[in-house]
């Protein structure tokens, strides 16, 4: 089954440097990647996600690349603030399928 | 607020017990997905059912079952509980696939 892999797993970065935090897939055929964002005592909210048909999104500070032929994606935050602070999840799927989450990396912006 | 609503948010029980977990997913929304995350630990897909029927399955144990009804809410049955099924259970709804969905608050569940 398909297994993703999340790297680093805690970041620290003062504030307004870029975060950057990368995830591999293992199944070739997954063609959606969404990342999550998870403050403490709530669900993880969507923040972007990419589709395989495209190889770079950007939300404001927000960007997400996708690189098939390697099998990984990252997510770049620029211009970090405080309140990006929270535990920042990758996942993969595959069409409609279920969610499978990396392991998380804990983002910690110092002012 | 994400529009998906999980009831209660904290449950404390012994082992053994059994528990109900409650999902109401956002207006519209055809699926649903359970996910349980474990202390410091990633989130691991349960279950998804669409439109009533069961969908998908992971790594969810014998004694977790869940359903979705006609109403499209769902619930996920817990029994014999144990102390290592303390954790946050998560629901999580979309319109069709999983593209877009969107989670809940999250039910805490302690096992003493």
């Amino acid at each position: 089954g398909e297994n993703v892999e999340q790297h680093p797993s805690t970041l620290s970065v003062q504030e307004g440097d870029s975060a950057v935090i990368k995830c591999t897939y293992s199944d070739s055929a997954s063609n959606y990647f969404p990342w999550y964002k998870q403050e403490l005592g709530k669900g993880p909210q969507l923040i972007i996600d990419i589709r395989s048909n495209v190889g770079e999104k950007k939300d404001q500070r927000i960007a997400v690349t996708l690189n098939k032929t390697a099998k990984h994606f990252s997510l770049h935050i620029t211009e970090t603030q405080p309140e990006d602070s929270a535990v920042y999840f990758c996942a993969a799927s595959l069409n409609t399928d279920k969610l499978i989450f990396g392991t998380g990396t804990r983002l910690q912006v110092f002012p | 607020d994400s529009g998906v609503t999980q009831t209660p948010k904290h449950l404390i029980t012994a082992t053994g017990q059994r528990v109900t977990l409650r999902c109401s997913p956002r207006s519209g929304d055809l699926s649903v997905y359970w996910y349980q995350q474990s202390l410091d630990q990633g989130l691991q897909f349960l279950i998804q059912y669409y439109n009533g029927e069961e969908r998908a399955k992971g790594n969810i144990l014998e004694r977790f079952s869940a359903q979705q009804f006609p109403d499209l809410h769902s619930e996920l049955n817990l029994s014999s509980l144990e102390l290592g099924d303390s954790a946050l259970y998560f629901c999580a709804s979309s319109e069709r696939g999983v593209n877009e969905a969107f989670f809940g608050q999250g039910t805490r569940l302690t096992v003493v």
